[in-house]
């Protein structure tokens, strides 16, 4: 168990587009969902906490009217980014924990989306 | 602070064993985890040490935890050409509100 699907894999599209990028827990219901943005050659980088029902919690820098996230479900997470620019272009990763916050239940891995702006 | 590091490049020929090096500054973690990135895709959860153990097997895979120098180890035995990826170790201490700090990750060539 534990699988996380993360949909589209591969996005391309012209500047000024907005984009939505989802996540799921196929098998487990997520509390918690976190989205990472990855550059060539890097480590991951975490953007913001999706709580299910609540505002997300996001981390210094990263532009809350940019990246919009919405956690409607136990089961599901989105990241619409806005108004997309070619500086936007890199691949994020969702992922998902089983357990609570604070439970150090390990975080389970979609397969990430490709986002190219033109 | 919080700080994980991490090799960038080892090179294995197919056969030999692995050893991915990883230290981390925070001893408060619980957990310390190895995760695999194959090229464009997302990260795979390999496997983790809860930090009470020295040592984890899981088939092919050994973790080995060093508590006082705050080293993690993952040794791949009989590495093979798909073994070939970037490994990040990653740990939550305990006052970073359950997030995963990632190491910049090891790239992993394996020549046949």
């Amino acid at each position: 168990g534990a699988v996380v699907s993360q949909h589209p894999s591969w996005v391309i599209c012209k500047s000024g587009t907005s984009v939505k990028i989802e996540c799921r827990s196929l098998d487990f219901q997520a509390t918690t969902m976190f989205w990472y943005r990855q550059f060539p050659k890097q480590s991951l980088m975490l953007m913001a906490t999706s709580n299910e029902g609540s505002k997300a919690t996001y981390e210094q820098g990263v532009e809350k009217d940019k990246f919009l996230i919405n956690h409607a479900s136990l089961t599901l997470s989105t990241l619409t980014v806005t108004s997309a620019h070619p500086e936007d272009s890199s691949f994020y990763i969702c992922s998902a924990s089983k357990g609570e916050v604070h439970s150090n239940q390990p975080q389970h891995f979609g397969d990430g989306t490709r986002l190219s702006i033109l | 602070g919080e700080d994980v590091e991490q090799s960038l490049f080892l090179s294995v020929r197919e056969g030999d064993s692995s050893v991915i090096n990883c230290t981390y500054t925070d001893s408060s973690s619980t957990y310390l985890y190895w995760y695999k990135q194959e090229p464009g895709a997302g990260l795979q959860l390999l496997t983790y040490i809860f930090s009470n153990m020295d040592m984890k097997q899981d088939q092919r895979l050994t973790v080995l935890l060093n508590k006082k120098d705050k080293h993690l180890s993952l040794r791949i035995a009989d590495t093979q050409t798909g073994d070939s990826a970037i490994y990040f170790c990653a740990e939550i201490p305990m006052d970073s509100s359950y997030k995963l700090i990632f190491g910049s990750g090891t790239r992993l060539l394996v020549r046949p």
